[in-house]
């Protein structure tokens, strides 16, 4: 069975460019969520998304959006681009809601330039 | 706002040694706790998950819940080498939002 899957791999964008990220949960996980993870730092939660609809946000300012298609697959969007938002954005998916085990793609590194 | 937390390390074990590492939660309902191991630069890996009704091995790994104390222990003998990675503690919590709670990690270091 695939695990959760991300692309691209690495994103080099400059300041003040927009950058996608997208995600593809694991066959059947209806929730996803994205964490930015700053080089040698934890997780910070940034969305959760779950049958479509966006279920927390973090602490992260409205620049930082995304969205859950129909496949239960998702994009993550950063507006205008600032020097400090390059970090590992790391997606996971689960099954069961917000509780439940979360399995995690192998993340894209976003470099702003 | 619920809390979990855990100390940043590193911690140094000498190979072959029992690593315990530690992890405190605020939400005293909590009934399940999770571990993720992260090696640098690549994404968290589930080792393991317990409820809270009771303690549970998996091979080298054994997680231990104390309610009391409010804390869960993640204990791995013969630790080896490949051990050394960052280990991510998760707790169910939130007030309307209920979801993984994450400790920021602790550095673990295995030294041959």
């Amino acid at each position: 069975e695939a695990g959760v899957t991300q692309s691209p791999t690495h994103l080099i964008k400059t300041r003040g460019q927009q950058a996608t990220l997208r995600c593809s949960p694991i066959s059947g996980h209806t929730s996803v969520y994205w964490y930015q993870q700053a080089l040698g730092l934890g997780l910070q939660f940034l969305l959760w998304y779950d049958e479509g609809e966006e279920r927390n946000r973090g602490n992260f300012p409205p620049r930082f959006s995304g969205r859950q298609f129909p496949n239960y697959s998702s994009e993550l969007n950063v507006n205008a681009l600032e020097l400090e938002d390059s970090a590992l954005y790391l997606c996971a998916s689960s099954g069961n809601g917000g509780a439940d085990t979360q399995y995690f793609g192998p993340g894209t590194r976003l470099t702003v330039l | 706002q619920k809390e979990v937390e855990q100390n940043s390390g590193p911690l140094s074990v000498p190979e072959g040694a029992i690593a315990s590492l530690n992890c405190t939660y605020s939400d005293r309902g909590s009934q399940s706790f999770f571990w993720y191991r992260q090696y640098s630069g690549k994404s968290p890996e589930l080792i393991m998950f317990i409820y809270s009704n009771g303690d549970k091995e998996d091979g080298r790994f054994t997680a231990q819940l104390n309610k009391a104390s409010q804390y869960v222990s993640l204990l791995i003998r013969d630790s080896q080498p490949s051990d050394s990675a960052t280990y991510l503690c998760a707790v169910p919590g939130g007030d309307s939002n209920y979801q993984l709670i994450w400790g920021a990690g602790t550095k673990l270091i295995i030294k041959p």
